[in-house]
């Protein structure tokens, strides 16, 4: 039973554009999200967060969408950047037990120049 | 360096022996977060402590595998008498109280096990 997927394992963009990467949730009691992002060998890296009280949270390049009635979110990167090529994971917590996140697989962002 | 410190970085065991994984925290962190990563997934959650006490462990197997997080010195993951399958990548997280800006990750201890 995963309670956070991400369904799409790999995305190409080119470089300048836009890259989204999606999440799906199924627990109504995640309350709140987080975007992570991981270059191979190391360990994932914080990137964005959003609390289910809002529905759009905005970092430089990276905005994040939650859209709660169909326990969606999405991690927007614009202009995307070679470096920006990583496995971004997508993650999700509830208030009753707030320090455990459940994770995606993640979606491998390819951003070519 | 004010991250999380995983070590070893490469673990490399034969089946039937033990595997120790150790973590430091980010100091002033008060929670600790272990994640193994198999290839070609992601990241499962294991269990979750704080100082002396283990407040999740609903995804650690019910054998061989036993986490602690002293009231001194680093978290320690033991793997009693490791499989194949226990080969992955594991990793350590930690957090202070409040969740707003999410964990941070240690670098991994990779376990192969021959």
């Amino acid at each position: 039973d995963q309670q956070v997927k991400q369904n799409s394992p790999s995305l190409s963009v080119q470089e300048g554009r836009i890259s989204i990467l999606n999440c799906d949730y199924t627990n109504s009691m995640f309350d709140y999200f987080l975007w992570y992002k991981k270059y191979p060998a190391e360990g994932p890296t914080f990137l964005i967060s959003i609390s289910s009280i809002k529905d759009k949270n905005e970092d430089g390049r990276f905005t994040v969408f939650l859209n709660k009635s169909a326990k969606h979110l999405s991690l927007h990167i614009v202009p995307s950047q070679p470096g920006d090529s990583a496995v971004y994971f997508c993650a999700a917590s509830a208030r009753t037990n707030a320090g455990k996140s459940t994770f995606g697989d993640g979606t491998t962002l390819t951003v070519k120049p | 360096n004010a991250g999380v410190m995983q070590n070893p970085r490469h673990l490399v065991r034969r089946r039937g022996q033990e595997a120790r994984l150790r973590c430091s925290p980010v100091k002033g962190h008060s929670h600790v977060y272990w994640y193994r990563q198999l290839p070609e997934e992601g990241l499962k959650f294991m269990v979750y402590l704080q100082k002396e006490n283990i407040i999740d462990e609903s995804g650690m197997p019910k054998e061989r595998f036993s986490a602690e997080f002293p009231k001194e010195g680093p978290s320690i993951l033991r793997i009693q008498q490791v499989v194949r399958g226990d080969s992955a990548a594991y990793f350590c997280a930690s957090s202070p109280l409040d969740r707003v800006n999410g964990y941070t990750f240690g670098s991994g201890t990779r376990l192969t096990v021959v």
